[in-house]
């Protein structure tokens, strides 16, 4: 049974709109959520992650939302350049772990293709 | 550069052989990871060391071993137990703790032939 879904496998946008990449969660007691980026050919890096007690965290054109009555969070990328066309992953961590690494339970990806 | 290095990045492995994928960081990192993708799936965990001389199963840990004798090195071998080896491997590394992002390699593609 998949924790973390990520129900859009692909998405395309237009140069300079918004992206929003979502992301749905089952289990109440994830208190931690990442997103990690991935290009073709190289690993997953980190992009922004939040903790439960917000609902929201920004980074300069990356925002993340995160909706807890929902289970449901959403990253924003405003605007959306050409060179964001990568792999999108969303990563929940349960409660008392602080989002320690070997507790994340990562979403199936969604890929994003930002058209110039 | 500091970094996390998986090597080769492109395996090929005949039924029955046991097979070792290399991963070395020099971030100075306590912690590293070895992690399974497989298409329409999420990374799911292997192995995890936190600190030399210590390792743990991830939720997929059957047919996989691992060592880490040295902080910088923690080798995955794919052994003949594991009855689907083909995918995509990732190693990672972070600070031991929580709230701190891992770093990944770039990956080791294994296919079975």
């Amino acid at each position: 049974d998949q924790q973390v879904k990520q129900n859009s496998p692909s998405l395309s946008v237009q140069e300079g709109r918004i992206s929003i990449l979502n992301c749905d969660y089952t289990n109440s007691m994830f208190d931690y959520f990442l997103w990690y980026k991935k290009y073709p050919a190289e690993g997953p890096t980190f992009l922004i992650s939040i903790s439960s007690i917000k609902d929201k965290n920004e980074d300069g054109r990356f925002t993340v939302f995160l909706n807890k009555s929902a289970k449901h969070l959403s990253l924003h990328i405003v605007p959306s350049q050409p060179g964001d066309s990568a792999v999108y992953f969303c990563a929940a961590s349960p409660a008392g772990y602080g989002g320690a690494t070997n507790k994340l339970i990562f979403g199936t990806g969604t890929l994003l293709a930002v058209q110039p | 550069d500091g970094g996390i290095t998986q090597s080769p990045k492109y395996l090929f492995r005949k039924e029955g052989q046991n097979v070792t994928l290399s991963c070395e960081q020099n971030l100075n990192h306590d912690a590293m990871y070895w992690y399974r993708q497989d298409p329409g799936q999420g990374l799911r965990l292997i192995y995890y060391s936190q600190i030399v001389n210590d390792f743990q199963k991830g939720d997929i840990a059957e047919g996989y071993s691992v060592s880490r004798e040295k902080k910088e090195s923690f080798p995955l071998t794919v052994t003949s137990a594991q009855k689907n080896p083909t995918a995509f491997y990732l190693c990672a590394s972070s600070i031991y703790g929580g709230n701190t992002e891992a770093f990944f390699g770039q990956g080791t593609r294994l296919t079975v032939v």
